[in-house]
């Protein structure tokens, strides 16, 4: 069954460097979103990415974070300054219908600012 | 705000019991609710999405129903094994855009 796939697993990272999470979404899907999940906390929505453009986003996705899909099969979040608080697990899921059909999960990379 | 609201936060149970996960949304604006599970470490695997316009999804031994009306959704496991431990978790969509409102989740242990 086709996955969504995520690199890396984990990154370590020193408070203000940039960083880019990768991932490749399931391949005839249209609709891309970031999400995280802070240790212990629930599961966040960061945004929505549909037709080179972002559809939504949160209150959490503020001008230090970035989303891009620079050719046709990856998806990328950037954090350009990272924050001790940007710790956490960072999921990208991929949809063949916003709305209607389910999305779909990678196994998440873990980012840890120190 | 939304909030999603899922009880109980833990459940042990021997292998071969039914049982019931329970999840409460306070927006009446759904559109859609969808099931996943989570295993240690791993990402979230999507079980079941039941449209607002539904009352209930099976899918093999799982089957997850939707009351609009009372803001709650319950998911039903059959026969559990070993292998159902895991999170669930539910997340409540309120619009086309698939922006995921998640409860905290409920962790099933199930015994042998």
């Amino acid at each position: 069954e086709p996955e969504v796939t995520q690199t890396p697993s984990h990154q370590v990272t020193q408070m203000g460097q940039e960083v880019i999470l990768r991932c490749v979404p399931i391949s005839n899907h249209l609709y891309f979103y970031w999400y995280r999940q802070i240790l212990g906390q629930k599961v966040e929505f960061l945004v929505s990415f549909y037709n080179n453009e972002i559809s939504e986003k949160s209150e959490i996705f503020d001008d230090q974070f970035s989303v891009e899909r620079p050719d046709g099969s990856n998806f990328t979040l950037k954090i350009r300054s990272t924050k001790l608080e940007d710790s956490a697990m960072y999921f990208c899921a991929s949809s063949a219908q916003s709305g209607v059909r389910p999305l779909h999960f990678g196994n998440g990379t873990r980012l840890t600012v120190t | 705000k939304q909030e999603v609201t899922q009880i109980p936060a833990a459940l042990s149970v021997p292998e071969g019991e039914n049982l019931v996960l329970n999840c409460s949304f306070t927006d009446s604006a759904i559109y859609n609710l969808q099931w996943f599970r989570q295993d240690p470490g791993k990402g979230l695997t999507s079980l079941l999405l039941i449209q607002s316009s539904q009352r209930e999804q099976t899918s093999g031994r799982l089957n997850a129903s939707l009351d609009k009306s009372s803001g709650r959704s319950t998911l039903y496991i059959a026969a559990s094994q070993p292998g159902d431990s895991a999170t669930y978790l539910c997340a409540q969509n309120t619009g086309t855009a698939s922006k995921l409102t998640f409860g905290t989740g409920t962790r099933l242990q199930v015994t042998l």
